[in-house]
């Protein structure tokens, strides 16, 4: 693994389904971030962690969870997916507090 | 007023041109500013971040920072095809969570030969 992997990279995905999206960075960065895309819209922060067992919630976290267990790990869980939450989604992360690298993206459709 | 602002665009330069990128921010109080480019399809990629007032060169691209007017631009020197993307403007304001961005909705480049 080089940088950051996030895994599946495409998912159509029913209504009411849980549905978790992985993120894994092998950089040793302390902060992740989850972030989602859409036309018009640009990126919103959907959460973010600073550090290995803390989690924060960004712009846009209802319907969404997440976890970090350890520095490489930060999984996105939709506990019951709705359509509004089509979206492309990336992971980035940080070691000095500014500079984030993204991920390569899951592209999720929920009909 | 959102935090980041950027033209949509889409801006269009040929080959060669200049082209000029602008963003303008919000908070007076921000500290790290930063150029991203995203690909169709693909993930944003960093090229460009600035500290501080004044110009940061780096190859054909120079940043530009006043934090007196609150407007942070990318100049793209003897553009090409291939600098063809959206570029999004990213802001940490001072105090925000640790690394927290507000990103621009981005503005699209066709570079046209």
């Amino acid at each position: 693994i080089a940088g950051i992997t996030q895994a599946p990279t495409s998912q159509i995905l029913a209504a009411g389904r849980r549905m978790t999206l992985r993120c894994t960075q092998d950089m040793r960065h302390n902060a992740m971030y989850w972030y989602r895309q859409d036309l018009g819209l640009g990126l919103r922060l959907i959460h973010y962690s600073n550090t290995a067992g803390t989690t924060g919630k960004g712009e846009v976290p209802d319907g969404y969870s997440v976890s970090r267990a350890n520095t490489d790990d930060f999984p996105l869980t939709l506990a019951s997916a709705v359509p509004s939450q089509t979206s492309v989604y990336f992971c980035a992360s940080s070691s000095t507090g500014s500079e984030q690298f993204f991920g390569p993206g899951t592209r999720l459709t929920v009909l | 007023q959102k935090e980041v602002e950027q033209n949509s665009g889409p801006l269009s330069v040929p080959e060669g041109a200049i082209a000029s990128l602008n963003c303008t921010y919000s908070d007076r109080g921000s500290q790290s500013f930063f150029w991203y480019r995203q690909y169709s399809g693909k993930s944003p990629e960093l090229i460009m971040f600035i500290y501080s007032n004044g110009d940061k060169e780096d190859g054909r691209f120079t940043a530009q920072l006043n934090k007196a007017s609150q407007y942070v631009s990318l100049l793209i020197r003897d553009s090409q095809p291939s600098d063809s993307a959206t570029y999004l403007c990213a802001v940490n304001r001072k105090g925000s969570t640790l690394g927290r961005l507000y990103f621009g909705r981005g503005t699209q480049l066709t570079v046209w030969p």
